[in-house]
């Protein structure tokens, strides 16, 4: 079936540490994309990224898409960085389908 | 300014009532999405819709209908509530296909059905 399975399902960091969260795709979804999302519900994209590495900021998003994963790297994490990361891959036109999230607290 | 709102934030209701949420977009996108956020911050498509059709995950009960006046407004009516139905809901938009372009979300509304 169409999956997306995304880990660690939770992550503690301390300020200044790196973190990488990674997300597995069944052979049916493409598009992945990256949001994420502020402890009080509303999700932010961030990235948009099918294949290949995009940066932004102290954000890096890898999407191979041969091995069917994509990777999002923080760099020098900042506790303003915690919340819910969520990897999604899109079914056909329409359809976007999410991992379960990676909760992340950065700890000052 | 230019994104996606919902409304209202936060919602409380008894088993057996009617809801409505409403969502509108400014980004001036074609397609608009309702999501059902469970408690476990699982994220599923319920409604896609632009001007021409309505997708509905099969998996979506029928109490639930979306309801469009324009590409602008995507609104979620729930005829007769029941305990699971508690969830945040997501608005989202895009461009035509999601295969070339993100979604982007509203803020979300928070049902609660005692």
């Amino acid at each position: 079936g169409q999956q997306v399975q995304q880990s660690p399902a939770s992550l503690v960091l301390q300020e200044g540490e790196n973190a990488e969260l990674q997300c597995n795709f069944s052979t049916s979804l493409n598009s992945m994309q990256w949001f994420y999302q502020r402890p009080g519900g509303s999700l932010v994209s961030l990235f948009y990224n099918p294949s290949g590495t995009k940066h932004s900021g102290r954000l890096t998003s890898t999407t191979v898409i041969k091995e069917r994963r994509s990777s999002l790297h923080i760099s020098s994490s900042q506790t303003t960085d915690s919340g819910t990361y969520l990897c999604a891959a899109s079914s056909g036109s329409w359809q976007l389908i999410f991992g379960s999230g990676t909760q992340l607290t950065v700890m000052p | 300014e230019t994104a996606v709102f919902q409304t209202p934030n936060y919602h409380v209701t008894q088993v057996g009532n009617e809801v409505s949420f409403n969502c509108k977009q400014t980004l001036g996108h074609d397609t608009m999405y309702w999501y059902k956020q469970d408690s476990k911050k699982l994220l599923k498509i319920m409604f896609s819709y632009n001007n021409k059709q309505l997708i509905v995950n099969e998996t979506v009960p029928r109490r639930f209908s979306p309801q469009s006046s324009d590409k602008a407004h995507l609104n979620l009516r729930i005829k007769s509530v029941e305990p699971e139905d508690s969830a945040v809901y997501l608005c989202a938009s895009s461009t035509r296909d999601i295969n070339q372009d993100t979604q982007y979300f509203g803020p979300g509304t928070r049902l609660l059905v005692l």
